[in-house]
């Protein structure tokens, strides 16, 4: 079964500052996908950026970053220059081989502070 | 750019009554999903849908929810007899393919439900 953990149920971060989003996982499957999504006050779930276990690379999309270390099986997400819209709830989210649903961590509010 | 699409935003019903929830996929997608996400709590997945059946459901999605493909754009979510603990956020998704970026679900902007 897949696992994600998010431990910083809220933080604050400086407009401007960068901030990292804690996420672990844990799975047996030899290749998964890990996600990260924003949610809004208004509801709704907006896909940020994806990361493959055998990507070579860290995920990057524009001010989003992927700090992905497999050996500790952590997937931060780095948002650089913090904005005021950038507060929301953050999920992270990992999708295994055994089965397509995606599993979801209990989140991190984000609150940007002006 | 193309988006998943939720009907009603908001849904207010009685305990006991039935429920239709809808979602319009991403057009070229072939993978649907419906998840809640109780007030405050995690979202949780429901069912998968592919190739007009069920491919995968969770321990939740019991005998009081179906989900259907009624026509070649609809999928809807249906719960035959409300409960209070029905009460959540409802999200569709969809994704293009299984494997790489491609798999990346798309979400709905949800639809609301309160069983009173």
């Amino acid at each position: 079964a897949q696992k994600i953990t998010q431990t910083q149920p809220g933080m604050f971060v400086q407009e401007k500052e960068a901030v990292t989003l804690d996420c672990t996982y844990d799975t047996s499957d030899p290749s998964y996908g890990l996600f990260w999504y924003k949610q809004p006050s208004s509801g709704e779930m907006i896909f940020l950026i994806y990361q493959g276990s055998y990507d070579q690379q860290n995920a990057t999309e524009g001010r989003y970053s992927l700090n992905f270390q497999k050996a500790r099986k952590s997937a931060n997400l780095v948002i650089s220059a913090s904005q005021l819209g950038d507060s929301a709830m953050y999920f992270c989210a990992m999708r295994g081989i055994t089965g397509n649903q995606f599993y979801f961590g209990t989140g991190t509010s984000l609150t940007v502070i002006p | 750019e193309p988006e998943v699409t939720q009907t009603p935003s908001h849904q207010v019903t009685q305990m006991g009554q039935e429920v239709i929830l809808r979602c319009v996929p991403i057009s070229n997608h072939l993978y649907f999903y419906w998840y809640r996400q109780i007030l405050g709590q995690k979202v949780e997945f429901l069912v998968s849908f592919y190739n007009n059946e069920i491919s995968e459901k969770s321990e939740i999605f019991d005998d009081q929810f179906s989900v259907e493909r009624p026509d070649g754009s609809n999928f809807t979510l249906k719960i035959r007899s409300t409960k209070l603990e029905d009460s959540a956020m409802y999200f569709c998704a969809s994704s293009e393919i299984r494997g790489g970026t491609q798999e990346t679900q798309y979400f709905g902007p949800g639809t609301r439900l309160l069983v009173l």
